[in-house]
């Protein structure tokens, strides 16, 4: 069964940074684009970044454009997102989760990063 | 940016009641609309693809209606697990973009 496993979230001060990983598994990982999306506390779904099936094509949302890098391996079967100069308004649960061309049909658990001094 | 406005934000349901759902988008985006429900301290799951094919997995009770501009999400005769919180999103274009969510809570 596809499983999205992922790690590396946690407490940091702002200005710092951190990298999510997301460990994928049950599917051909290399051939479905994948997205980070996160979700402040008591808020709704935002994306913050997408990178196709070979990692040729990237995309990020405008609040992280040039602080943020999404990458992924395809032989380690592997997603990761970078998080740089980290923000308070950053803090939120981040979820990677499956494209489907088009909908997100699996999502990870969910990691939560905290950005306060 | 296509933007998704989804209504109601809150409703109080009671079991085996019909739930209408709404999400409208701020240009043409084809079919290409997916819902998804979010129990607390869960992730999402995918309910409904592009506007009305179902998933497997999912009670028939779900269904989904729509294209261009005006999307419906209708749960039949809901039941008292369907208290969630629902989103709509868009995959047309980039950025893709997700509905500001619909609560809904039992009576």
């Amino acid at each position: 069964q596809v499983q999205l496993v992922e790690s590396g979230g946690g407490v940091v001060q702002p200005g710092m940074s951190l990298r999510l990983s997301c460990a994928a598994s049950g599917f051909a990982f290399r051939s479905f684009a994948m997205q980070w999306v996160r979700q402040a506390p008591g808020k709704g779904l935002e994306g913050v970044a997408v990178i196709s099936y070979d990692g040729s094509n990237i995309w990020y949302g405008d609040s992280v454009q040039g602080r943020f890098s999404i990458s992924r391996d395809n032989s380690r079967n592997t997603l990761y997102l970078q998080m740089n100069s980290l923000r308070p308004e950053d803090t939120a649960t981040y979820y990677c989760a499956k494209e489907d061309w088009g909908p997100l049909d699996y999502w990870g658990q969910g990691n939560r990063v905290t950005v306060s001094s | 940016e296509t933007v998704l406005t989804q209504s109601p934000d809150f409703q109080s349901v009671t079991p085996k009641e019909k739930v209408t759902i709404t999400c409208r988008a701020s240009q043409s985006i084809g079919s290409s609309l997916h819902w998804y429900q979010q129990k607390p301290n869960q992730s999402p799951k995918l309910l409904i693809k592009f506007a009305s094919q179902s998933i497997s997995g999912v009670p028939s009770r779900f269904s989904g209606s729509g294209s261009g501009t005006d999307f419906t999400l209708t749960i039949n005769s809901l039941e008292a697990e369907d208290a969630a919180t629902y989103y709509c999103h868009q995959s047309q274009s980039l950025p893709y973009t997700f509905g500001q969510g619909t609560k809904l809570e039992l009576k």
